[in-house]
């Protein structure tokens, strides 16, 4: 039973460019959450995707933003790159938007240049 | 807006003690309640987690205590080993009509033997 997957790794970009960052869901889960995770802070929410829709949204500008799959699987996109950027990118899936048990994936380790 | 605090940042034991770790949170609508582990370069790993209906759980050497009046809750973990040494969150959902969550700033446990 496949857990979240995410890709890339690794990932370096200069300031300006565009990111699109990806996640599998664990097997059976339908629901998307995507965190930035800078060094040293906890996991901030930048937003949920079920049904292929945006369901809620954290404190995160418009440059940010994604998109949710007929199978589940989610990408993340950044635009206009800044230094601040810079982070830990993790998505994390779970069973349905109303059910709590969120499970995380490995992360994408965003440097912007 | 909604915050979740967390306290200590750092907590040092020695193996066989217990190390407990609190958090209060802003949001009287928040009602569950999870603490992940994070070790290293790894992704953040579920370890436990609480419902508003619920004043306690126990799972093994670990548990969690929920005041709802006083908007608090901790981790409890007993006779602790080497191998608890990781930095751990609490979280807390951001609102009660969704599953995203706020995270506290970490707790950097380190269990000498």
């Amino acid at each position: 039973d496949a857990g979240v997957t995410q890709s890339p790794t690794h990932l370096i970009k200069t300031r300006g460019q565009q990111v699109t960052l990806r996640c599998s869901p664990k097997s059976g889960h339908d629901t998307v959450s995507w965190y930035q995770q800078a060094l040293g802070q906890g996991p901030q929410f930048i937003f949920q995707y079920y049904e292929e829709e945006e369901r809620q949204r954290g404190n995160f500008p418009d440059r940010f933003s994604g998109h949710q799959f007929p199978n589940y699987s989610s990408e993340l996109n950044v635009n206009a790159l800044l230094l601040g950027d810079s982070a830990l990118y993790l998505c994390a899936s779970s069973l349905g938007p109303t059910h709590n048990e969120q499970f995380f994936g490995p992360g994408t380790r965003l440097t912007v240049l | 807006g909604e915050n979740v605090e967390q306290h200590p940042s750092t907590l040092s034991v020695q193996e066989g003690d217990s190390a407990v770790i609190k958090c209060t949170y802003s949001d009287s609508a928040s009602n569950y309640f999870p603490w992940y582990k994070q070790e290293l370069g790894k992704r953040p790993q579920l370890i436990i987690d609480i419902r508003s209906n619920v004043g306690e759980k126990k799972d093994q050497r670990i548990a969690v205590t929920l005041n709802k009046t006083a908007k608090h809750f901790s981790l409890h973990i007993t006779e602790t080993q080497p191998e608890d040494s990781a930095v751990y969150f609490c979280a807390a959902t951001l609102n009660q009509a969704g599953t995203a969550l706020i995270f506290g700033k970490g707790t950097t446990l380190s269990v000498s033997s």
